[in-house]
């Protein structure tokens, strides 16, 4: 049971290109999470999902963007990376019983990927 | 708007000792309040968890207080150790989909 799982570890981008972050969980959980964390910042939500075909804004979505197409894959894509958007970029997930109640629920985070924009 | 204030930002602790990290939040829609502990280079992990049903809930050596008056709460760590160093989160959820609200995190460390 590998839980959450995060792709690339390191990665290291150019102004104005673009990447995908991968995440994937195979604890057949229903929400899936993207936080950033910067040092001293806490953990701040980009974007989740309820389910597969449903994703909605965070706190901190401006520069991304996600797709849900299946349970267990919830990608970032970043755009015309910029510096702001070199940070620590955890995946999460959580299963909740009722539609629309995500608190209260564990959240499994994966590992981070590392990404810094120059 | 910072919904979950979390202090101090950095604490050290004798081993042995009593680690307290502080919380307060100003949503009182918040019903789920737990900690996560993180360790360098690793994702955060769930540590305890309360609601506000209980002023009180102890796991091991890990303790949290809740005061639902002051919207405040608390983590105390009973006997510190060195493995205990890393960041603490504090977070609160009040049901919704959107997961959990974080306070910027408490980097405590242990000395032997």
């Amino acid at each position: 049971n590998a839980g959450v799982t995060q792709t690339p570890k390191f990665r290291i981008l150019k102004i104005g290109q673009s990447m995908t972050l991968q995440c994937t969980q195979d604890m057949n959980h229903n929400y899936m999470y993207w936080y950033r964390q910067d040092p001293g910042m806490g953990l701040k939500l980009i974007y989740y999902s309820v389910g597969a075909g449903i994703t909605d804004k965070g706190e901190v979505p401006n520069g991304y963007n996600v797709s849900r197409s299946t349970t267990e894959d919830f990608p970032l894509r970043l755009e015309l990376a910029a510096p702001s958007q070199t940070s620590v970029y955890f995946c999460a997930s959580s299963y909740s019983s009722s539609s629309g109640q995500g608190g209260g629920n564990t959240i499994y985070f994966g590992e981070g990927s590392w990404l810094t924009v120059v | 708007q910072q919904q979950v204030k979390q202090s101090p930002q950095s604490l050290i602790v004798q081993k042995g000792g009593i680690s307290i990290i502080n919380c307060a939040y100003e949503n009182t829609a918040f019903d789920y309040f737990p900690w996560y502990q993180q360790f360098p280079g690793k994702g955060p992990a769930l540590l305890i968890a309360i609601r506000p049903d209980v002023s009180e809930k102890k796991e091991g050596r890990f303790t949290i207080s809740f005061n639902k008056s002051a919207k405040q709460f608390s983590l105390h760590i009973m006997d510190s150790q060195p493995g205990d160093s890393a960041t603490y989160f504090c977070a609160a959820s009040g049901g919704g989909a959107d997961g959990l609200t974080f306070g910027k995190g408490t980097h405590l460390i242990i000395q032997p």
